[in-house]
């Protein structure tokens, strides 16, 4: 069965940490991985991930697959409680890009 | 005005009432999506539309019925609903079926 394991499920941290989220799937025909940042209540979009050992960068987020170890990470540096959110992990299943298969989500807490 | 939005953002219905969620994408996108999002719980993808046709229902109870008038509007109608159906109710846009998804800020709705 697909599955997509987020680690951990919840971290506090105070500004100015980096702080590591981990992502791992099991999906057969993997075509990417999809990071999404949600906070209050809509995901927004965050990085699109297709080929291993390629950095996507945004600002203090970063975020890099490896398709060999089947798991991907999404780095935050110099942490601020605007990053306080839940960061969610998606990966659309086998021959149906319609359906993710999604995370339970880390739960960031920054504090100041 | 652009992105998703959905209306209302928050409802408390009982278990006799009909209701409507609406969604509203300004993206120009030709696929729709309905999720559920419950406490402790994945992303549960309920129902897709592409180009205003559905093209995916997951075993969704018949108490909501989706209904997608043009490519831009989404309804998810409710009606008889439990209380274990309250959850915040996100819609989301693509240009495609394939495409990165992205979400509206969700309806909460509770269910007494």
């Amino acid at each position: 069965e697909d599955k997509v394991v987020q680690s951990p499920l919840s971290l506090v941290v105070h500004e100015g940490d980096t702080v590591t989220l981990n992502c791992s799937y099991e999906v057969t025909n993997f075509r990417s991985l999809l990071w999404y940042k949600q906070e209050k209540k809509a995901p927004t979009f965050l990085f699109m991930l297709t080929s291993s050992g390629i950095e996507k960068k945004s600002g203090r987020l970063s975020s890099i697959l490896d398709k060999k170890e089947l798991f991907s990470i999404l780095n935050i540096t110099a942490t601020q409680t605007g990053d306080s959110a839940v960061y969610l992990c998606a990966v659309p299943n086998a021959g149906n890009n319609r359906k993710l298969i999604w995370g339970l989500g880390t739960s960031l807490a920054v504090n100041p | 005005e652009t992105g998703v939005t959905q209306t209302p953002r928050h409802l408390v219905m009982g278990m006799t009432n009909k209701k409507s969620l609406k969604c509203e994408q300004h993206l120009g996108h030709n696929a729709m999506y309905w999720y559920k999002q419950s406490a402790k719980k994945p992303l549960e993808l309920m129902f897709v539309y592409s180009l205003e046709e559905r093209v995916e229902n997951n075993s969704v109870p018949s108490r909501f019925s989706p209904e997608c008038p043009n490519s831009s509007h989404l309804f998810l109608h409710l009606h008889t609903l439990q209380p274990e159906d309250s959850a915040l109710y996100l819609c989301a846009s693509s240009t495609t079926v394939t495409d990165t998804q992205y979400f509206g800020p969700g309806t909460r709705l509770t269910v007494l």
